[in-house]
């Protein structure tokens, strides 16, 4: 169901930047890019959306290419509790969110 | 405080029991999902309500029945329990509106009901 795909794992070092890619080719034009973290067995947290501009909030930015095939989520200065899976959903409205399978980040001290 | 809470946390049932999954937002959202998360950790939406509305059913078996009393509650309901129900259950609100609308919210997620079927 998912229509993104992005690495199964990533590690980052505390205190740097992480950067996380997620590929949605198939992307329609009026589909949001969302994305949503995961803390070991919590319920899923929501990180930031955008359309089409680069978009940034107290937790992260989110960086969309110009033909919005691709973005980067990217968590300016990592901290050992933003080790979690982490997800990228399109969806034209959050009525419906597919997860696939997200990214695990480890952030090691 | 709980924006989306959940009861029970956990639940050990056997095989052929009816038990219930409780859920309630404080949010004021419309709209209120379940979704499932298997041993592998996909996690897969079972229902969407809206305004106390069926939005969303997808392929789940009808032994799952979710209730909405109100638009802040939506419980799920499952009978004849088996083995492959053991999951983790996790409840979700939103505010949905048109498009591009400042009206939307994104997903608030619950904590989660851990459900062992022996």
């Amino acid at each position: 169901d998912a229509k993104t795909t992005q690495p199964p794992s990533m590690d980052c070092a505390e205190g740097r930047a992480a950067n996380l890619p997620c590929n949605h080719s198939t992307i329609s034009g009026n589909e949001y890019v969302y994305w949503y973290r995961q803390i070991h067995s919590q319920g899923p947290q929501y990180i930031i959306h955008g359309l089409k501009n680069n978009e940034t909030n107290e937790m992260a930015s989110l960086i969309i290419t110009e033909d919005r095939k691709s973005s980067t989520l990217i968590l300016p200065h990592a901290t050992l509790r933003d080790t979690a899976v982490y997800y990228c959903i399109v969806e034209y409205n959050n009525n419906d969110m597919r997860f696939g399978a997200g990214t695990r980040l480890t952030v090691k001290p | 405080d709980t924006a989306v809470s959940q009861t029970p946390k956990y639940l050990v049932t056997q095989m052929g029991n009816d038990k219930s999954i409780k859920c309630e937002q404080n949010l004021g959202h419309d709209t209120m999902y379940w979704y499932k998360q298997d041993s592998k950790k996909f996690l897969k939406i079972m229902f969407s309500y809206n305004n106390k509305e069926l939005i969303i059913n997808e392929t789940v078996p009808n032994r799952f029945s979710p209730k909405s009393p109100d638009k802040a509650h939506l419980n799920l309901h499952i009978n004849s329990l088996e083995l492959g129900d053991s999951a983790v259950y996790f409840c979700a609100s939103s505010q949905v509106g048109p498009q591009f609308s400042s009206y939307n919210s994104p997903l608030h997620f619950g904590n989660g009901t851990r459900l062992t079927v022996t």
